[in-house]
């Protein structure tokens, strides 16, 4: 069954640790994203990547790190230089067709719940 | 960076009414893209549009694509309370790396 998982779906972390979010697709899909969603406030970018070894940052990324080892994987660590890390993270991956070309359809994994205690 | 500005933000409508979503680049986008998410959910691809002028339709739901490209519309007719959910527009950035940026969301609520 195709898909793209995260885990886990609830994490608590204390205050001054580092996290890491598993994020899993095996859709055979290049791009990656992680994005960040707050009430009011939509989803915003944190990283994302369009091919294995390679990343950019998104929007917020400071606070974030990245990696991309493997096309399936892309995890994302929430570090204690974040001042605000409690948020729904989603992760999404998509088609690499740059340029819009194609349906880049992004699919969206069920997302991790991170409360910082 | 490239931003998406979603109008309005919440929106309530009597079950059998109309709602309708706009989304606004000051850029011209490659394409759009429009997203449902529900209560407690994750968002889900609903369509995307490519053509200046492009219009789709889902069964009560009509997709706009403006003519300059650079804004669209989601319409829904006669609301029905499974509609409930917060809508997202979607744009991806023209340059060399793929890079999807998402609208605020407009929340509906359907009262039944």
């Amino acid at each position: 069954d195709g898909g793209i998982t995260q885990s886990p779906k609830y994490l608590f972390r204390k205050e001054g640790q580092n996290v890491t979010l598993s994020c899993e697709q095996n859709l055979n899909h290049d791009a990656m994203y992680w994005y960040r969603q707050d009430p009011g406030q939509g989803l915003r970018l944190i990283y994302y990547s369009q091919i294995v070894n390679d990343f950019q940052k998104g929007d917020i990324a400071e606070g974030y790190s990245v990696s991309r080892e493997k096309k399936e994987s892309f995890p994302l660590t929430v570090t204690s230089a974040q001042k605000n890390p409690t948020a729904f993270y989603l992760c999404a991956s998509s088609i690499s067709a740059g340029g819009g070309r194609g349906n880049t359809e992004a699919f969206f994994g069920q997302g991790t719940r991170l409360t910082v205690v | 960076g490239q931003q998406v500005m979603q109008i309005p933000q919440y929106q309530h409508v009597q079950e059998g009414e109309d709602f309708t979503t706009y989304c606004n680049s000051s850029t011209t986008l490659s394409n759009i893209q429009w997203y449902k998410q529900r209560p407690g959910g994750h968002p889900v691809f609903l369509i995307q549009l490519v053509k200046s002028g492009e219009v789709k339709k889902q069964k009560r739901l009509t997709f706009q694509f403006g003519e300059a490209k650079k804004n669209s519309s989601l319409h829904i007719t006669a609301t029905q309370t499974t509609d409930v959910g917060t809508y997202f527009c979607a744009a991806m950035n023209s340059g060399g790396y793929q890079k999807v940026t998402f609208g605020i969301g407009t929340k509906l609520q359907v009262i039944p």
